[in-house]
């Protein structure tokens, strides 16, 4: 199947720093990326949906400005989580959607813990 | 909107046995839908997807089904190995919008 990476896999970082976390399809142009975080054992949550070259569309209860989204090319999309707090700490996950089928393929994964 | 529910959220299997795990969908519009598997730590992995103008489709080991007229999905593994010990999603979709996901099975294989 199609290849999305994830860049962190695990990052710690102090309470108030910032976080990037980069996504890229590896082998195909993804037309839609998505942000998801999961708490343990919980199923996906979606944070917010992008498309190359437009703001990004967040779910409710999601805050635009605590997470940036960037989807500078149909291959890259990165999160940045700002002031970073304990209640930060999560599992986050993208995932890409393209080709003929638009089928959705997900990354591996970052784990965010922030002391 | 689109709900999507599994039916048990856990499920045990001895190595060597086939294993289905069911889904059920509510938005009847849905027209694509993924079966995703998730080890621990690691971001869901795509196993297999089906279009609602086809009933079955089948991979390595693997078959899904769907039952438009229910609402149901389901998703068969044949001769089930320890690693096939995972946390399964099922995901359905109605054209363009987002993928709603199911909340989970997890598959257990008995050595």
């Amino acid at each position: 199947g199609a290849v999305v990476s994830q860049h962190p896999s695990r990052v710690i970082c102090k309470s108030g720093t910032s976080v990037k976390i980069e996504c890229r399809s590896l082998d195909f142009q993804a037309t839609t990326m998505f942000w998801y975080r999961q708490f343990p054992k919980k199923s996906l949550m979606l944070m917010a949906t992008s498309n190359e070259g437009s703001k990004a569309t967040y779910e409710q209860g999601v805050e635009k400005d605590k997470f940036l989204i960037n989807h500078a090319s149909l291959t890259l999309s990165t999160l940045t989580v700002t002031s970073a707090h304990p209640e930060d700490s999560s599992f986050y996950i993208c995932s890409a959607r393209g080709g003929a089928q638009e089928t959705q393929y997900f990354g591996p994964g970052t784990r965010l813990l922030v002391l | 909107g689109e709900s999507v529910g599994l039916h048990l959220p856990t499920l045990s299997v001895q190595e060597g046995d086939n294993s289905i795990i069911n889904c059920a969908y509510s938005n009847s519009a849905s027209d694509y839908f993924i079966w995703y598997k998730q080890e621990s730590g690691k971001g869901p992995q795509f196993i297999i997807d089906i279009r609602s103008n086809m009933d079955k489709r089948q991979g390595q080991r693997v078959t899904v089904l769907l039952n438009k007229t229910v609402k149901h999905l389901s998703l068969q593994i044949a001769a089930t190995q320890p690693g096939d010990s995972a946390v399964y999603f099922c995901a359905a979709r109605f054209g363009n919008e987002k993928l709603t996901f199911g909340t989970g099975t997890r598959l257990t294989i008995i050595p």
